[in-house]
C-alpha cells in the first residue's frame, strides 16, 4: 500500500509557466517534508511543514499543508530551467521516527 | 549540509561477493537510516539505527545487515550481493523533534554484475 500518492509522476513545461505538485494520503502526518533531488545527488530538503493549514514560501515556491494534515502541495511560479529535478514528499507520523516517501514528481522545465 | 559522507560513491561488484557501504556523520545525531532508491519504487527504508548498537529493520531489509559501533558511523553490509541489489543507496540522519526532518548523504551507486 502506497501511503503517500504523488502526482503527477512526470511534468514537462516551458520556462515561465506555473505548476503544482500534489502529495495525498489517507493517513495523518505530524510533519511533511519536501525534497528536491538532482541526478547523481542525494535529496535536498526544501521545507518542512508541521501545522495543519500552514503555508510556507521559498522564493517562487509555495508549500501548503492540508488542514487535516493528510495532504500537501507544492506550487512553483514562473518556473525556470534550474527548477528541473525530482521532487519528493515525505511524511512523518508521531513517535515513529521513520518517513514515508512518495514516488516523486520528475519536473523538466524547458528553456 | 548535515555533515554526512558516504563511501564509496561508486562500486561495481560481482554476484555472491560481500559488500560494505559506510555512512559517516560529524554532528552526533542519534538516528541514522539506510535507503535504496530504484526507478518506480522511490526511496525505501532498509535499516535504521537509534543509537550505538541499536538497530531495526525497515521495509526491504532482506539480504542486508547493519552495524553501528560508534555514533558517527553506520555500516550497511550485503553479505552476498545479488543483481537485485543493484541500486543507489542513501544514508540519512534525523535532525530531531519536532519536525522529524531527515538530511541525506550524496549516495552510493552500486552495480552487481
Amino acid at each position: 500500500t502506497q501511503l503517500l500518492e504523488q502526482s503527477p509522476q512526470f511534468l514537462s513545461i516551458q520556462e515561465g509557466e506555473n505548476l503544482t505538485v500534489y502529495c495525498n494520503s489517507s493517513s495523518v502526518f505530524s510533519s511533511l517534508q519536501w525534497y528536491r533531488q538532482e541526478p547523481g545527488e542525494g535529496p535536498v530538503l526544501l521545507v518542512t511543514v508541521v501545522t495543519g493549514g500552514e503555508v510556507k514560501k521559498l522564493k517562487r515556491l509555495t508549500f501548503q499543508f492540508g488542514d487535516a494534515r493528510k495532504d500537501s502541495s507544492l506550487h512553483i511560479t514562473a518556473a525556470q530551467p534550474g527548477d528541473t529535478g525530482l521532487y519528493l514528499c515525505a511524511g512523518a507520523r508521531g513517535s515513529n521516527y521513520k518517513l514515508t516517501f512518495g514516488k516523486g514528481t520528475l519536473l523538466t522545465v524547458n528553456p | 549540509d548535515a555533515g554526512i559522507t558516504q563511501s564509496p560513491r561508486h562500486k561495481v561488484t560481482e554476484t555472491g561477493t560481500p559488500v560494505t557501504l559506510r555512512c559517516h556523520q560529524t554532528e552526533n545525531h542519534r538516528y541514522m537510516y539506510w535507503y535504496r532508491q530504484d526507478p518506480g519504487h522511490g526511496l525505501r527504508l532498509i535499516h535504521y539505527s537509534y543509537g550505538v548498537k541499536d538497530t531495526d529493520k525497515g521495509e526491504v531489509s532482506d539480504g542486508y545487515s547493519v552495524s553501528r559501533s560508534k555514533t558517527e558511523d553506520f555500516l550497511l553490509t550485503l553479505e552476498s550481493a545479488t543483481s537485485s541489489q543493484t541500486s543507489v543507496y542513501f544514508c540519512a540522519i534525523r535532525q530531531g523533534a519536532p519536525t522529524d526532518t531527515q538530511y541525506f548523504g550524496p549516495g552510493t551507486r552500486l552495480t552487481v554484475l
